[in-house]
């Protein structure tokens, strides 16, 4: 069973668009939570963590259900930057210091003009 | 944001041969660095935690003669995969978290990440 299970996709809406991208994990013991974004052939980059008590960037916002293991990512007003792969991160390790990070396999999005 | 640099970007190599990559934390401490690999469409897969001036531990499942890891120093890891086969071909990637001063390490920072062809 994969630690991180994500929707591959893909994802194709317009812009302006609002779009939901979900995820479980099956580690009941993971410490903390992120969503990147990698874009074709790159490294993944932060695009925020994710907290118990929902949190927002701007256009967007990212839930944590510790119950029931899920996390979600809304990006509102799409871009067609936006265009990217999401991944969902989870880390299992303890303590102030981040450690070892286990990915979901990405949603792909792609915003259309 | 802190900078990790990861050398070479791509590389082919023949089946048989050996490959070092390089992962180095540019301007920050880096007592702990993580290697992943990703192949197409899939995630990236933690493969072993790499701890400066100690042996690397390895995820289940990676062979450890394998992909040797080094992390002599607190600003580089390597990375080198021995006897590479055709399937080894992958993305490789590294990942280092910050030690002290400015640096708070709730951030993962990538390197740039190698692209390994095996031929």
């Amino acid at each position: 069973r994969k630690e991180v299970e994500q929707d591959p996709g893909p994802f194709n809406v317009p812009e302006g668009a609002t779009v939901a991208f979900n995820c479980t994990y099956s580690n009941s013991a993971s410490q903390s939570f992120f969503w990147y974004r990698q874009d074709c052939r790159k490294e993944p980059k932060l695009l925020m963590s994710v907290y118990s008590s929902g949190n927002e960037d701007g256009r967007f916002t990212a839930q944590l259900n510790r119950a029931s293991q899920y996390i979600s990512l809304l990006i509102r007003d799409s871009k067609l930057s936006d265009s990217a792969t999401y991944l969902c991160v989870v880390n299992l390790d303890r303590g102030s210091t981040l450690g070892r990070l286990y990915f979901g396999r990405g949603t792909q999005l792609t915003v259309w003009p | 944001g802190a900078v990790v640099s990861q050398h070479p970007s791509w590389v082919i190599c023949k089946s048989g041969t050996s490959v070092k990559i390089e992962c180095r934390s540019l301007d920050f401490q880096a007592t702990t660095m993580f290697w992943y690999r990703q192949f197409p469409k899939q995630s990236l897969m933690l493969m072993a935690t790499s701890n400066e001036g100690s042996k690397a531990t390895y995820e289940q499942g990676v062979e450890k003669d394998k992909f040797l890891i080094n992390h002599a120093s607190l600003t580089l890891s390597t990375l080198t995969v021995t006897s590479a086969h055709p399937e080894d071909s992958s993305f490789y990637i590294c990942s280092a978290n910050g030690q002290g001063g400015w640096l708070i390490a709730t951030e993962a920072f990538f390197g740039q990440g190698t692209r390994l062809t095996v031929v």
